[in-house]
């Protein structure tokens, strides 16, 4: 049961213009998102997070939406570079026995254009 | 910085073997895990430590055992190696201090089971 999921595994954006990658989720108990970036050959890098009581979180070129009704987050990157190109994780967090789990989706690859 | 390091980035053994493959991380922090990565499944949690000597099965542990006799330090033992354990295995750390989410990651350790 994928309670985490990225439904695109793959999205193909034109530098300088807007990528969005999409997560859903289906346990309302998750408390916490985060979104990790990861190239070939190396350990995931955390990227942007957002509490369950926000609904946006900016960083830079880097947004985050979150829409708890819908169970659905979003990434938004603007504007694209060809350094964006990787693969993009959502995460979900829950607390077990004083541990934060994290439950990740299948991975988006993004492919910045030049 | 916080650092993750992982033994090997790269590993080839044979069906049957015994395989360890270690992690050891630098920040003091309690919470310790290993993931497999798979192409369309995402990250997958087999094993976590939010404490020495202690271990919780994550979603995937069947075939796979941990060791943690130290704070720094996380082992993750395939007991008997089959091909279907050929993967990418990513050991992270996290900190349980209140509100603390993210998990830092190892560069990984790609494992080929012949």
């Amino acid at each position: 049961d994928q309670q985490v999921k990225q439904n695109s595994p793959s999205l193909s954006v034109q530098e300088g213009r807007i990528s969005i990658l999409n997560c859903d989720y289906t346990n309302s108990m998750f408390d916490y998102f985060l979104w990790y970036k990861k190239y070939p050959a190396e350990g995931p890098t955390f990227l942007i997070s957002i509490s369950s009581i926000k609904d946006k979180n900016e960083d830079g070129r880097f947004t985050v939406f979150l829409n708890k009704s819908a169970k659905h987050l979003s990434l938004h990157i603007v504007p694209s570079q060809p350094g964006d190109s990787a693969v993009y994780f959502c995460a979900a967090s829950a607390l077990f026995e004083g541990a934060q789990k994290l439950v990740f989706g299948q991975g988006t690859r993004l492919t910045i254009n030049p | 910085d916080v650092k993750v390091t992982q033994s090997s980035r790269y590993l080839v053994k044979r069906t049957g073997e015994k395989v360890f493959l270690e992690c050891v991380q630098d920040m003091d922090h309690e919470n310790m895990f290993w993931y497999r990565q798979d192409p369309g499944l995402g990250l997958r949690l087999i094993y976590f430590s939010y404490d020495v000597k202690m271990k919780e099965k994550g979603d995937i542990p069947e075939g796979y055992s941990v060791s943690r006799e130290k704070k720094e330090r996380f082992s993750l033992i395939l007991e008997s190696a089959s091909t279907n354990q050929t993967s990418m295995y990513l050991c992270a750390s996290s900190s349980k201090k209140r509100g603390f989410y993210e998990q830092y990651f190892g560069p990984g350790t790609r494992l080929t089971v012949t």
